[in-house]
């Protein structure tokens, strides 16, 4: 069945960056935009943006442009979003999900938790 | 790129019917037919329940259903059940971007 399994929780200290990886099987990965979301504790969704994995094209919210990475590798169907310079507002759940309708988002990683301490 | 704007609570009886809405503008909700919907759980991953307006995937329950009138979308659920409790966010395509909405708690009495 189709699966979007994520790395493992995250600690890392203000101004480092976090790479999360989205570990993909079951479908032609290329076949489906990769989508990146995250979740403050007790916020909302906020979009982040996506990645093309066939061509590698990629689109960021305004609010990411610069500090986040989006890139895949298709050897191995995976994903990888990095967020450098990290603040405590970067403390989060970050999900990635697949576009497997139309602009909508069939299928979801279990999320990665990245807390930022010092 | 502001958040669409949702009640942050709705509640009913099991049983009842409760609609949740959605609100944007010409440019996102208004402007596309890809408002979608997506359930989550305390510590779980999004579920979704909705797509394209008012497409149900295989598998979700005929009792959601969805709408869109103007720059307004809706979630309705009806026959409301114990395991509907959750948050529940709207989602939709923007000229290029997407945009979710604020969240809904739904609570069953």
């Amino acid at each position: 069945q189709v699966q979007l399994v994520q790395s493992e929780t995250e600690v890392n200290k203000p101004g480092a960056s976090v790479k999360v990886s989205c570990k993909t099987s079951g479908y032609t990965f290329t076949d489906h935009f990769i989508h990146w979301v995250r979740q403050a504790p007790g916020q909302g969704l906020e979009w982040m943006g996506y990645i093309n994995p066939n061509s590698g094209f990629t689109k960021h919210a305004q609010t990411f442009l610069g500090r986040v990475t989006m890139t895949r590798d298709t050897s191995t169907n995976t994903a990888y979003m990095e967020v450098s310079w990290l603040r405590s507002d970067d403390t989060a759940i970050y999900y990635c999900a697949r576009e497997g309708i139309v602009k909508a988002l069939d299928i979801w990683g279990q999320g990665t938790m990245v807390t930022v301490s010092s | 790129q502001s958040a669409l704007t949702q009640p942050a609570s709705v509640s009913g009886s099991p049983g009842q019917s409760i609609t949740i809405s959605c609100t944007g503008t010409s440019s996102d909700v208004g402007g596309y037919n890809y408002v979608s919907w997506y359930q989550q759980h305390p510590g779980k991953a999004p579920k979704v329940m909705i797509h394209d307006v008012s497409n149900r995937p295989s598998g979700v329950s005929n009792r959601f259903s969805g709408s869109k009138s103007g720059n307004t979308a809706s979630l309705t659920i009806s026959g409301l059940q114990a395991e509907d409790e959750a948050d529940y966010y709207c989602y939709s395509y923007t000229r290029g971007w997407y945009v979710f909405g604020t969240g809904t708690k739904v609570t069953v009495l």
